[in-house]
């Protein structure tokens, strides 16, 4: 069974920073692409940032209203992927989730939620 | 940027008819291949999203038959066949084919 887990949000102040983690489970996590996709609250799905695999050289991606304020990275030995974003914003408030996906974004973690306040 | 637009539907949906739900893109999600890169969500209350569909008209894994995909290379539509109760939440299509990946804003359905 596939499962994916995030975790690392919590309550950060404007300026900050923050790491969130995602684990998974049940797949062969280097046959795989990785992301990000965010929801603020009340609000639609947000693609944020991608990983590709080794065969694709982990090439990254990101969003244009992000990048340079966040890092996406991936560790193949723990099957885990991780999402640094600094500079964090009031806008940033959202859950964030950890999708796997090559052309689709087929299974999804349950969210961690970030709030940026002060 | 490649812009999801998607329509609204006559909510509420009586329970047992059919829900067909429109989304536009501003360019082509046809490539070279042969798929067309439009997948299709689902987000219950609470609930994380789910695929429903992709390559335009593939079912994922365990959804039901009643929900179909159709489209061409930029007009698209998700019909679901007898509303159900679970069907409640929200749709959102989604392109696949060049970044930044991008949503529609999404389509709630509320069931009667």
């Amino acid at each position: 069974e596939v499962q994916i887990l995030e975790t690392g949000g919590g309550l950060v102040k404007p300026g900050g920073s923050l790491r969130l983690s995602c684990a998974t489970s049940g797949f062969n996590f280097n046959d795989y692409f990785m992301n990000w996709v965010r929801q603020a609250p009340g609000k639609g799905l947000e693609w944020v940032a991608q990983i590709r695999n080794k065969n694709y050289n982990y090439a990254t991606y990101y969003a244009e209203s992000l990048e340079g304020r966040v890092t996406i990275s991936r560790d193949d030995s723990k099957s885990s992927v991780y999402l640094q974003v600094s500079s964090l914003r009031a806008e940033d408030t959202a859950i964030y989730y950890c999708t796997r996906g090559i052309t689709t974004f087929d299974y999804w973690g349950q969210g961690v939620m970030v709030t940026v306040s002060s | 940027d490649i812009v999801m637009t998607q329509g609204a539907l006559p909510n509420p949906v009586p329970s047992g008819e059919s829900a067909s739900i429109t989304c536009q893109s501003s360019k082509s999600l046809l490539y070279s291949d042969g798929k067309t890169y439009l997948n299709w969500y689902l987000q219950r209350p609470g609930q994380s999203p789910q695929l429903l569909i992709y390559w335009m008209s593939t079912r994922a894994s365990g959804v039901s038959d009643r929900f179909s995909g159709s489209g061409s290379g930029t007009d698209f539509t998700l019909k679901i066949s007898r509303v159900e109760a679970e069907d409640v939440g929200v749709y959102y299509c989604q392109q696949f084919l060049e970044f930044p990946l991008t949503f529609g804003s999404g389509t709630k359905l509320e069931i009667k």
